[in-house]
């Protein structure tokens, strides 16, 4: 089945500065890649996704980047603010699939 | 407004006992989801259900069970064939399986006591 790493398990940062999260797949089938914010005590809550035919997203001050052949994407948040402290997880799927699987998640502090 | 509920959030069971957690949606998605999360294991998949009447063993399904008799709801009975049931249970839904995203609820967290 797929594997998903997630790295770095934890992230701190100025606010102000950039952060990014890294993740790689072992499935080359895998075509759909959503992103989750976890607030503590909360659900999961999709914040982007990206799909095989596209290499990169943006939303505002998120974006997702793609790559792959080196079977890895990317989560980019640029003007950190303390509200973006949370767990973030990313996920993979395949078209035909039943499931995400998830990475273990990075837990990202924004020090004011 | 649309959405997924859980209920209880927090549900103390003793050692030998079953407990059932409630899910249920009013998003009219086809597809439903039990997860469980550990500090540092992420995710990992109980069962699913792709449609009423049917469901499938996710990664993790020994010692839980599942019914989907109806579309809105997927109730997960934690059984104490569950050795270690002490965790933090999400219920997601989505329009279907592959690449529709997720839509979680706020989770329960159950305690064995």
């Amino acid at each position: 089945g797929e594997n998903v790493e997630q790295h770095p398990s934890t992230l701190s940062v100025q606010e102000g500065d950039s952060a990014v999260i890294k993740c790689t797949y072992s499935d080359s089938a895998s075509n759909y890649f959503p992103w989750y914010k976890q607030e503590l005590g909360k659900g999961p809550q999709l914040i982007i996704d990206i799909r095989s035919n596209v290499g990169e997203k943006k939303d505002q001050r998120i974006a997702v980047t793609l790559n792959k052949t080196a079977k890895h994407f990317s989560l980019h948040i640029t003007e950190t603010q303390p509200e973006d402290s949370a767990v973030y997880f990313c996920a993979a799927s395949i078209w035909t699939g039943n499931q995400f699987y998830f990475g273990t998640g990075t837990s990202l502090t924004v020090i004011p | 407004d649309g959405g997924i509920t859980q209920s209880p959030k927090y549900l103390f069971r003793k050692e030998g006992q079953n407990v059932t957690l409630s899910c249920e949606q009013n998003l009219n998605h086809d597809a439903m989801y039990w997860y469980r999360q550990d500090p540092g294991q992420g995710l990992r998949l109980i069962y699913y259900s792709q449609i009423v009447n049917d469901f499938q063993k996710g990664d993790i399904a020994e010692g839980y069970s599942v019914s989907r008799e109806k579309k809105e709801s997927f109730p997960l009975t934690v059984t104490s064939a569950q050795k270690n049931p002490t965790a933090f249970y999400l219920c997601a839904s989505s329009k279907g399986t592959g690449n529709y995203g997720y839509t979680f609820g706020s989770g329960t967290r159950l305690t064995v006591v």
